[in-house]
């Protein structure tokens, strides 16, 4: 079954700590997003990408960084310079080639700084 | 600065009534709308879209409108059912294909 499988569901991080979120996907997307949802706040862009070995900031990337080695895989780092990490972290990817198409997304990693 | 922009946080219908949803974004170059539905601890699911040669699309129960001129669409769910209770989230997006989403709207369908 084709899909988006994020890990893990839950993550706890001392305070100052890097962390790495997980994102594959076998749909054969081009296009990979991360966005953090807070309470009132929806859905806000961190990172995306639209080819392999590329990506650009979205509207709160301060504190986190990507890669995008592999079409399939865009991992994310909660750095130690991200001021307020503990959210819901959710991924998703789409057609890149077909912008006007939907993006799937993955269950969510919450995350929270103790 | 948001761009877009759901001003209702939340919603309340009895089952069986229209459910409205609204969302308001500011920049014309938009040109590809979606609606999402999530429920706790999961991620979003896609609900139907809209692109901005069209201003009507349905699929079912839902039905999306487009108003250009007023940078407005709305989500309409008839007849509204409990299992509808979640936030809806619009998204909006461009060829560069960054998707933009609002601050979602919970909607609760009364039984």
């Amino acid at each position: 079954d084709g899909g988006i499988t994020q890990s893990p569901k839950y993550l706890f991080r001392k305070e100052g700590q890097n962390v790495t979120l997980s994102c594959e996907q076998n749909l054969n997307h081009d296009a990979m997003y991360w966005y953090r949802q807070d309470p009132g706040q929806g859905l806000r862009l961190i990172y995306y990408s639209q080819i392999v070995n590329d990506f650009q900031k979205g509207d709160i990337a301060e504190g986190y960084s990507v890669s995008r080695e592999k079409k399939e895989s865009f991992p994310l780092t909660v750095t130690s310079a991200q001021k307020n990490p503990t959210a819901f972290y959710l991924c998703a990817s789409s057609y890149g080639d077909s912008w006007w198409t939907e993006a799937f997304f993955g269950q969510g990693t919450r995350l929270t700084v103790v | 600065d948001q761009q877009v922009k759901q001003n209702s946080p939340s919603l309340s219908v009895q089952e069986g009534r229209i459910s409205i949803l609204n969302c308001d974004y500011t920049n014309s170059m938009f040109d590809y709308f979606l609606w999402y539905k999530k429920y706790p601890a999961e991620g979003p699911t896609f609900l139907i879209s809209i692109s901005s040669i069209k201003d009507k699309n349905e699929d079912g129960r839902f039905t999306v409108f487009l108003n250009k001129s007023a940078k407005h669409l709305s989500l309409h769910i008839v007849p509204s059912q409990p299992g509808d209770s979640a936030v809806y989230f619009c998204a909006v997006t461009a060829s560069t294909g960054k998707l933009i989403f609002g601050q979602g709207t919970t909607l609760q369908v009364k039984p």
